[in-house]
């Protein structure tokens, strides 16, 4: 089955700084990639996704590239805020299939 | 979108005793997952729960030690029988994410702490 690494595990960065975390994963066929933010107490939230057909997608201060001859995406957060502070999770899907996500990153924004 | 209720929200909970957690939806849904977050660890599916029939399992985790109950298209919970201290976890209640509805939405969570 597919398996997902992520990497850094941790990421402390200064406010106004940009943060990235990469993930890998496994099975070429995957087709969907989703980022999910989790705060502290809270359920994982999605906060961005690409599908394999397009290399890159932002929304305001996130983005996503995929390279689907690596097979690897990334998460780049701009500018960061105090209150992007939280565990991130990437996530990788074949087909129909369930998500397989990695392990985490827990980002801290020192202000 | 999809609202989803879990609780209880946190418990402690003795070893050797059973805890059932529920989840609630705001909408009718097909298929509901409950996965496992260990400390420090990814999300880890344990099971998918549908309707009216017997939920199905993913490698490792067995029916007699979390049974699942899916009695309708909203509702569904899951149970941590003869709880070890290493069933520590935050439980967690999803939909979506498979077939054609691509997003998952999740619970708040259940953090449990066996002693």
């Amino acid at each position: 089955g597919e398996n997902v690494e992520q990497h850094p595990s941790t990421l402390s960065v200064q406010e106004g700084d940009s943060a990235v975390i990469k993930c890998t994963y496994s099975d070429s066929a995957s087709n969907y990639f989703p980022w999910y933010k989790q705060e502290l107490g809270k359920g994982p939230q999605l906060i961005i996704d690409i599908r394999s057909n397009v290399g890159e997608k932002k929304d305001q201060r996130i983005a996503v590239t995929l390279n689907k001859t690596a097979k690897h995406f990334s998460l780049h957060i701009t500018e960061t805020q105090p209150e992007d502070s939280a565990v991130y999770f990437c996530a990788a899907r074949l087909g129909y299939s369930t998500l397989t996500f990695g392990k985490g990153t827990m980002l801290l924004v020192s202000p | 979108s999809a609202v989803i209720s879990q609780k209880p929200s946190r418990d402690i909970c003795q070893r050797g005793t059973s805890l059932t957690i529920q989840c609630q939806v705001d909408s009718q849904v097909t298929m509901m997952f409950w996965y496992r977050q260990q400390p420090g660890q990814s999300l880890t599916l344990i099971a998918t729960a549908n309707q009216g029939s017997e939920a199905t399992y993913e490698s490792g985790f067995v029916i007699d030690k979390f049974p699942i109950s899916r009695p309708n298209l909203t509702f569904s919970t899951l149970t941590v029988s003869n709880m070890s201290p290493e069933d520590s976890s935050i439980y967690l209640c999803s939909v979506g994410g498979r077939g054609t509805s691509t997003e998952a939405f999740f619970g708040q969570g259940t953090r449990l702490t066996v002693v």
